[in-house]
């Protein structure tokens, strides 16, 4: 069975960077093919994606966010860590981790985590 | 980038009705679109992939069709379980991304 959970802090100030790891069991981000992504939520709106790692380390990000979005992995620990910088209230939103099960032909999220919510408040 | 939109922004249904929902791309995502549900305070949950075909545990009286830029997710027979929020999702122009749809939500007429 594939899990993963998200953990991270509930609430960080404007100008913080957010940390999120990402925890996952049921399969090998070392598996080829595999991906790991992540996906945010703001209160009453609309996924947006973030990032991806696939299993070879290569990393892709939200054309808008890039600058401030570094994503990495632990092959060892199972898991996957977004950071964020610069953090402003309109980053408040529920993350989310999800798997990719397939990178090359099969891009869709399944499963995800349960999500955390993030505060970006002073 | 490839906007997706749905239509309409929300729909209300009786249980035992047949509810239709549209997605739209800007540009042709062939078959590699999505559909996700979304119950309130739960994460997404994957429904459909590659325009048509169910995912696993997923009932029969879900399906898709479509293909190119236009999108459809009937549900045939509403249960009450099914109220909910349903996303598309486009997977065609990757790398270098993907885009959801804003979303429709089915709920109790």
């Amino acid at each position: 069975q594939v899990t993963l959970r998200e953990s991270g802090p509930a609430l960080v100030k404007p100008t913080q960077t957010l940390t999120l790891t990402c925890t996952f069991s049921g399969f090998s981000l070392s598996t080829s093919g595999m991906c790991v992504s992540w996906v945010r939520q703001p209160p009453g709106k609309a996924l947006e994606w973030l990032a991806l790692i696939d299993w070879d380390d290569d990393k892709y990000y939200s054309t808008s966010l890039k600058t401030r979005l570094t994503i990495s992995k632990d092959t060892s620990k199972n898991q996957v860590v977004l950071t964020m910088t610069n953090m402003d209230p309109v980053d408040t939103a529920t993350y989310y981790c999800a798997r990719i099960g397939d990178c090359y032909s099969a891009n869709w999220f399944d499963p995800w985590g349960q999500g955390t919510l993030v505060t970006v408040s002073s | 980038e490839i906007v997706m939109t749905q239509s309409p922004a929300t729909l209300s249904v009786s249980p035992g009705e047949r509810a239709t929902l549209s997605c739209r791309a800007s540009q042709s995502v062939s078959s590699n679109l999505a559909w996700y549900q979304q119950k309130p305070g739960q994460a997404p949950r994957l429904l459909i992939y590659g325009a048509s075909t169910r995912a696993t545990g997923i009932p029969a009286r879900f399906s898709g069709s479509g293909s190119g830029t236009e999108f459809t997710l009937t549900i045939s027979s509403l249960q009450s379980e099914d109220f909910a929020v349903y996303y598309c999702q486009q997977y065609n122009n990757w790398p270098p991304g993907f885009t959801f749809g804003p979303g429709t939500k089915v709920d109790i007429k």
